[in-house]
């Protein structure tokens, strides 16, 4: 059965850090991954997505996310921080066939100054 | 842009009332989509309908029901509003099957309360 993990409930980083969230995915096929983003009070709104070709994808804000297929991950990943940045964070997988999408329990982001 | 539109941000019902939670997007899109958002459980599908009159249920159809009447609108109806469906609601379209490479784009949501 699909399904979409992310181990990480919150997480905390400082203004200015790294940041690496991390996804992994069960999949029969080739997966369809996005990365959506929650602020508070809001809905989703996409990050960025991966469907073939180069495994490192960009999107909005400075994120980026890699695929890796022998790890079944698609990490999300941000070399700099910004207070801004705090929101929750949801990985997803979509089928190739059918409508369905799978969601991660998401991971809260908590940056500090 | 999509721009996928939920009628209210916040609403209060009472414990059986019938809810309607009313959602439309502006770009034509063949799917619709109804989740449900809790505190560590995620987005869970409650019903998605990818045409006019067509549903299907998702994860935790229980204790809701879904209208599509038109292809811009998809209403989700809480048939006697219980305590445990106090949550926030996501709306979301996505265009047909056969471009699931493409994203659902989301409106802002619903927090419902059930009193």
């Amino acid at each position: 059965a699909q399904s979409v993990t992310q181990p990480d409930i919150h997480i905390t980083v400082s203004e200015g850090a790294s940041l690496e969230l991390r996804c992994n995915y069960s999949y029969g096929a080739t997966p369809y991954l996005f990365w959506y983003v929650q602020s508070p009070g809001q809905g989703l709104q996409l990050l960025l997505k991966y469907f073939s070709g180069d495994t490192l994808v960009q999107g909005i804000k400075g994120f980026e996310a890699e695929f890796k297929r022998s790890q079944s991950s698609f990490n999300l990943r941000k070399p700099s921080v910004h207070w801004s940045d705090a929101a929750e964070y949801f990985c997803a997988v979509g089928a190739q066939t059918g409508n369905q999408f799978y969601f991660g329990t998401g991971t809260s982001l908590t940056v500090i100054p | 842009d999509v721009k996928v539109t939920q009628s209210s941000r916040y609403l209060v019902k009472r414990t059986g009332e019938k809810v309607f939670l009313e959602c439309v997007q502006d770009m034509d899109h063949e799917n619709m989509f109804w989740y449900r958002q809790d505190p560590g459980l995620g987005l869970r599908l409650i019903y998605f309908s990818y045409d006019v009159k067509m549903k299907e249920k998702g994860d935790i159809p229980e204790g809701y029901s879904v209208s599509r009447e038109k292809k811009e609108r998809f209403s989700l109806i809480l048939e006697s509003a219980s305590t445990n469906q106090t949550s926030m609601y996501l709306c979301a379209s996505r265009p047909r099957t056969g471009t699931s490479n493409q994203p659902q784009h989301f409106g802002d949501g619903t927090r419902l309360s059930i009193l």
